[in-house]
């Protein structure tokens, strides 16, 4: 089955305690992107990738890191996490870009204490 | 001004009847337009692409208005499982194709 997976689904932890939020996807999609999404804001990027080894920031780079070492994995790493970052997460791709289908992951809801 | 503007709702509405919604959008240079469906804190998923002369997907309708720019989602024969938020994206600029813009999404309940 097509799918984006994305673990874990909660994680609650507290400041400063480095965490990864896991994606991967089965499409051999070339595009990869993580975004952040709190009450009455619309989807706010995080990172996007267009290939192995290219990522570039969105629009709320601060506070994390991103690699793709293999097409199918984006993870999204938080090094020292603050309240400020909990938010619902989410990780989507598309065969070559944003203007094509997203398909997203199902979510993480991170809170941190 | 926000570059995506959608009234959050709730639009609540009787099974069987017809919605619509606009959603506007700051720059002239976006180019790319779609409606995405977002059920209670799960993932986005694309309902539609939004192309210049309007489209039709079985009961939905979508339209773009450039000059206006604003663009329009239409729901005909609502179903109680049409309840969702509804979320506006477009692009940036006009050759954009790492980011979108995406509104705060609009509320819809069906009711019975």
């Amino acid at each position: 089955e097509a799918q984006v997976t994305q673990n874990p689904r909660y994680l609650i932890t507290v400041t400063g305690k480095k965490l990864t939020v896991t994606c991967s996807q089965n499409m051999n999609h070339e595009y990869m992107s993580w975004y952040r999404q709190d009450p009455g804001l619309g989807l706010r990027q995080i990172y996007y990738s267009m290939n192995v080894e290219v990522t570039d920031k969105g629009d709320v780079p601060e506070g994390y890191k991103v690699s793709r070492k293999e097409k199918r994995n984006f993870p999204l790493i938080l090094e020292s996490p603050s309240p400020n970052q909990t938010s619902l997460y989410f990780c989507a791709s598309s065969l070559q870009g944003a203007r094509e289908k997203l398909f997203f992951g199902s979510g993480t809801q991170l809170s941190v204490l | 001004r926000k570059e995506v503007e959608q009234d959050p709702g709730p639009f609540n509405v009787p099974e069987g009847a017809t919605v619509a919604f606009n959603c506007t959008y700051s720059n002239s240079a976006s180019q790319s337009f779609f409606w995405y469906r977002q059920d209670c804190r799960k993932e986005p998923k694309l309902l539609m692409s939004v192309y210049s002369s309007g489209n039709e997907d079985g009961r939905f309708t979508a339209q773009l208005n450039r000059a206006s720019q604003y663009i329009s989602l239409l729901i005909r024969d609502s179903k109680l499982s049409d309840s969702a938020t509804y979320l506006c994206v477009v692009t940036p600029t006009w050759d954009s194709n790492y980011q979108l813009i995406w509104g705060a999404g609009t509320k819809l309940i069906i009711k019975p």
